[in-house]
């Protein structure tokens, strides 16, 4: 299957500062790069994706970049803000039953 | 309203007692799947399902049991519990012609076995 690594496993920035978590995998194959939000109680929800015919796709505050040659890619979080606190799951998809594989989680924490 | 929806919520019960845990989805998808999540492991799937009476095995199968007789429901049968399987299971649905996979997930059910 595929191996996924999340770092870092938590992160803490002021507020309005930027994040950064990354995500490496190992199939090659691969070819959708999700990342799920869950906020504390609730249930895991996609906030962005990229294929992998393109590098960077953005939505607001947030963004998603991709490197296929070293097999990772990388969520960004601008002008961070206390609601942006929650954990975070990258997700690559991989394998002819295009499967998904949650990477362990990264606890962001903005502080006031 | 597009849900997926689980029960029970929470449950509490003892070690070797039946219990299956129902999930159902509303949006004609085609794939479905249980997680467990426990601290610092993330979501780890547990089995799969691509279509009805199509199941397969997720990362951590043992001690679980699902099937698939229609399409909309999947749910997950634990045949004997045990303190191990303390943990919060979630259920997914996504559409397997998508050209993403976005998983739809339901509420969460909290088990504890003690």
């Amino acid at each position: 299957g595929e191996n996924v690594e999340q770092h870092p496993s938590t992160l803490s920035v002021q507020e309005g500062d930027s994040a950064v978590i990354k995500c490496t995998y190992s199939d090659s194959a691969s070819n959708y790069f999700p990342w799920y939000k869950q906020e504390l109680g609730k249930r895991p929800q996609l906030i962005i994706d990229i294929r992998s015919n393109v590098g960077e796709k953005k939505d607001q505050r947030i963004a998603v970049t991709l490197n296929k040659t070293a097999k990772h890619f990388s969520l960004h979080i601008t002008e961070t803000q206390p609601e942006d606190s929650a954990v975070y799951f990258c997700a690559p998809l991989w394998g002819s039953a295009r499967q998904l594989t949650f990477g362990s989680g990264t606890q962001l924490t903005v502080l006031p | 309203e597009a849900q997926v929806t689980q029960n029970p919520r929470y449950l509490i019960t003892v070690t070797g007692k039946k219990l299956t845990v129902t999930c159902s989805q509303n949006m004609n998808h085609e794939y479905m799947s249980w997680y467990r999540q426990d601290p610092g492991l993330g979501l780890r799937q547990i089995y799969y399902s691509m279509n009805v009476e199509v199941t397969d095995k997720g990362d951590v199968p043992e001690g679980y049991k699902v099937s698939r007789k229609e399409k909309r429901n999947f749910p997950l049968i634990l045949e004997s519990p045990s303190p191990n399987q303390t943990s919060l299971y979630f259920c997914a649905s996504s559409l397997l012609a998508a050209q993403t996979r976005e998983q739809y997930f339901g509420p969460g059910t909290r088990l504890t076995v003690t």
